[in-house]
């Protein structure tokens, strides 16, 4: 069974304030790990793919970098906004099963106006 | 279009109904996926297609019955379900050959409620 932890589970922030939670995963049989934002009644929406130890990634205000030596992914928020309030999910595959991704719990994120 | 539509958005059922869930994409994606989550849990995989051929079943109880009629439909049929059903499911698809490097696309998920 893989385990796929996100941490913290819910966070508060200010409008103006940067943020940032983590996605910790196995570090061995590592082949992609992946990020969603989901917005209440919405669709998760894919944010990055990361596959190479190192990699940093970059779109708008949000970024997020990755360590797959020690199982770890940062993802950075700057200057959050109350739009960016959703929940981040990060996924992993590890390439034994193609397509198979295995979910965190995600972090819920609320931004205060 | 990079747009995933599940209908219905909400369905309530009874134990001794039959009813189908519904996906659809048109960015010719040949790889597809049935999720269910619920509340407080992560998404879990229930079934994936590639190329319109089953892939993958997670050990998914028989009374789901996954469809994929063609390259841009995926259906999940239901019946005799238990109250424990009740979540939220989600359809995606991909391209193939990417090998779970390959961003999915999701649907807003169908809301099932099992009486």
């Amino acid at each position: 069974i893989l385990n796929v932890e996100q941490s913290p589970q819910s966070l508060h922030v200010q409008e103006g304030d940067s943020t940032n939670f983590t996605c910790s995963f196995p570090s061995s049989n590592f082949y992609a790990l992946h990020w969603y934002r989901w917005e209440t009644a919405k669709s998760p929406e894919a944010l990055f793919v990361m596959t190479l130890n190192g990699d940093e990634k970059k779109k708008g205000r949000i970024s997020a970098t990755l360590n797959t030596k020690e199982g770890y992914s940062y993802l950075y928020i700057k200057g959050s906004q109350p739009e960016d309030s959703a929940t981040y999910l990060c996924a992993f595959n590890s390439g034994g099963s193609n397509y198979k991704l295995t979910f965190g719990k995600g972090t819920l994120l609320t931004v205060n106006p | 279009d990079t747009e995933v539509t599940q209908t219905p958005k909400h369905l309530v059922m009874g134990m001794t109904n039959k009813k189908s869930l519904k996906c659809e994409q048109h960015m010719g994606h040949r790889a597809m996926y049935w999720y269910k989550q619920k509340a407080k849990k992560p998404p879990e995989l229930m079934f994936v297609y590639s190329y319109e051929k089953l892939s993958i079943n997670e050990s998914v109880p028989s009374r789901f019955s996954p469809e994929c009629p063609n390259s841009s439909l995926l259906n999940l049929h239901l019946h005799a379900l238990q109250p424990e059903d009740s979540a939220l499911y989600l359809c995606a698809s991909s391209q193939v050959g990417t090998s779970g490097r390959g961003e999915q696309f999701f649907g807003p998920g169908t809301r099932l409620t099992v009486l």
